[in-house]
């Protein structure tokens, strides 16, 4: 599996864009970058997915370069709700599949 | 929007003891999952499921762990004889075509 490896931790304040950069040197041609957030005491929630370039939904945009050794999140506009884990994974997209989770990127938005 | 759910949110058990963690996947979702939380550590993957039988299991999910789908909708997570290391978050998630939906979580206290 794929070793990720973001910020430990990043700070910014309300109606800022946010942009966490995660590096994944050894992903595999069939993995996929996604990624949860989580806030305290609750279980991981899905944000986005991506397999190669620009990939946006109504809460993030996610950016893969074409060598897809690194990826992007992209959160605009952040709320005082946005504080929370953020993490990136990158695994294959079988069905059964673990999803391996680092120690994520605390981000804390401030008013 | 459907969800996963667990029971109960707490549960506090003394050392040697058994218990048994519920959650009721996703209605339509065939992959089931559970995770674990040490409280302030990254989450980690115990086992997935599918058709019936464990499909994956991480070096955690050792014999005293077992998992069981017993009828339609409830997938549990057992542990036979708790340790004190046992105590943590535990997480039950399940898949439909590619994301990974999270319970809120049961609070495992063992003392």
């Amino acid at each position: 599996l794929a070793k990720t490896t973001q910020p430990i931790s990043m700070d910014s304040y309300e109606g800022q864009e946010v942009n966490i950069t995660c590096s994944h040197n050894n992903i595999a041609t069939n993995d996929y970058i996604t990624w949860y957030q989580q806030f305290p005491s609750q279980g991981p929630r899905f944000i986005i997915q991506g397999y190669k370039t620009k990939v946006t939904n109504e809460v993030a945009s996610l950016f893969i370069p074409a060598d897809r050794k690194s990826s992007t999140l992209s959160l605009p506009r952040v709320s005082l709700s946005d504080t929370a884990v953020y993490y990136c994974l990158v695994a294959s997209n079988q069905a059964g599949t673990a999803l391996i989770f680092g120690k994520g990127t605390t981000l804390s938005v401030s008013s | 929007e459907p969800e996963v759910t667990q029971t109960p949110s707490h549960q506090v058990t003394q050392m040697g003891q058994e218990v048994i963690l519920r959650c009721v996947p996703i209605s339509n979702h065939l992959y089931f999952y559970w995770y674990r939380q040490i409280l302030g550590q990254k989450v980690e993957f115990l086992v997935s499921f599918y058709n019936n039988e464990i499909s994956e299991k991480s070096e955690i999910f050792d014999d005293q762990f077992s998992v069981e789908r017993p009828d339609g909708s409830n997938f549990t997570l057992k542990i036979r004889s708790t340790k004190l290391e046992d105590s943590a978050m535990y997480f039950c998630a399940s898949r439909n075509s590619y994301e990974q939906y999270f319970g809120p979580g049961t609070r495992l206290t063992v003392t």
